[in-house]
């Protein structure tokens, strides 16, 4: 079993959707948690950065994180084409020096 | 100005060749990576290092060796290409540990044929 478990997708829903993302891991360990943002052919850009449980917000996009549950979520409201990407979760613990990646999602907005 | 920029972006080479990957950050961090993702965009680490010294070195066959000349280089080194070395290789660099978010470069997506 891995210690991050994402579904790959593909996930395609129309413009101006809500997207939900998740993953689930099993290191109670795991603090830092993150989700990153990759275009094709190009390099994972983070996107949200959240320490330890609760919501953050960034414009259309909510990270959530349940460490109860070991379950963390991305939500993008208003999805928007310039949405598709892959989008992968990351976590770490505080005295770990690598983030461990779930698979990727990859999403498609269409117009 | 690029934050984390590698060299080459493509690379493509026959079997048994020995081949380098360049990575520079001019971003002042003091950890740095070596991931690499698979055809499936599993991301998963090969190499960390800490201010020039190694600190991560996961199951990597030993004809991947990295190099850290300074803080904000790290180098990749693999000998005798395989098929299966096949991927894109990202370098990465983080302020402090893990727990910090990481940047990552474009990405080299090396071709062994």
């Amino acid at each position: 079993q891995k210690e991050v478990e994402q579904d790959p997708g593909p996930l395609s829903v129309p413009e101006g959707a809500i997207v939900s993302l998740n993953c689930t891991y099993s290191n109670s360990a795991f603090q830092y948690f993150m989700w990153y943002r990759q275009y094709s052919r190009k390099g994972p850009e983070l996107l949200m950065y959240t320490y330890s449980s609760g919501n953050k917000e960034d414009g259309r996009f909510t990270a959530q994180v349940d460490k109860s549950s070991k379950y963390i979520s991305l939500f993008i409201r208003d999805s928007q084409p310039s949405d598709s990407a892959t989008y992968l979760c990351a976590m770490s613990s505080s005295n770990d020096y690598k983030l461990s990646f779930g698979a990727g999602t990859t999403v498609t907005v269409r117009a | 100005d690029t934050a984390v920029s590698q060299t080459p972006k493509y690379l493509v080479t026959q079997m048994g060749n020995d081949k380098s990957i360049k990575c520079e950050q001019n971003l002042g961090h003091d950890t740095m990576y070596w991931y690499k993702q698979d055809s499936k965009k599993f991301l998963k680490i090969m190499f960390s290092y800490n201010n020039k010294e190694l600190i991560i070195n996961e199951t990597v066959p030993n004809r991947f060796s990295p190099k850290s000349p300074d803080k904000a280089h790290l180098n990749l080194h693999i000998n005798s290409l395989e098929l299966g070395d096949s991927a894109v290789y990202f370098c990465a660099s983080t302020p402090l540990t893990g727990s910090s978010e990481a940047f990552f470069g474009q990405g080299t997506r090396l071709t062994v044929v």
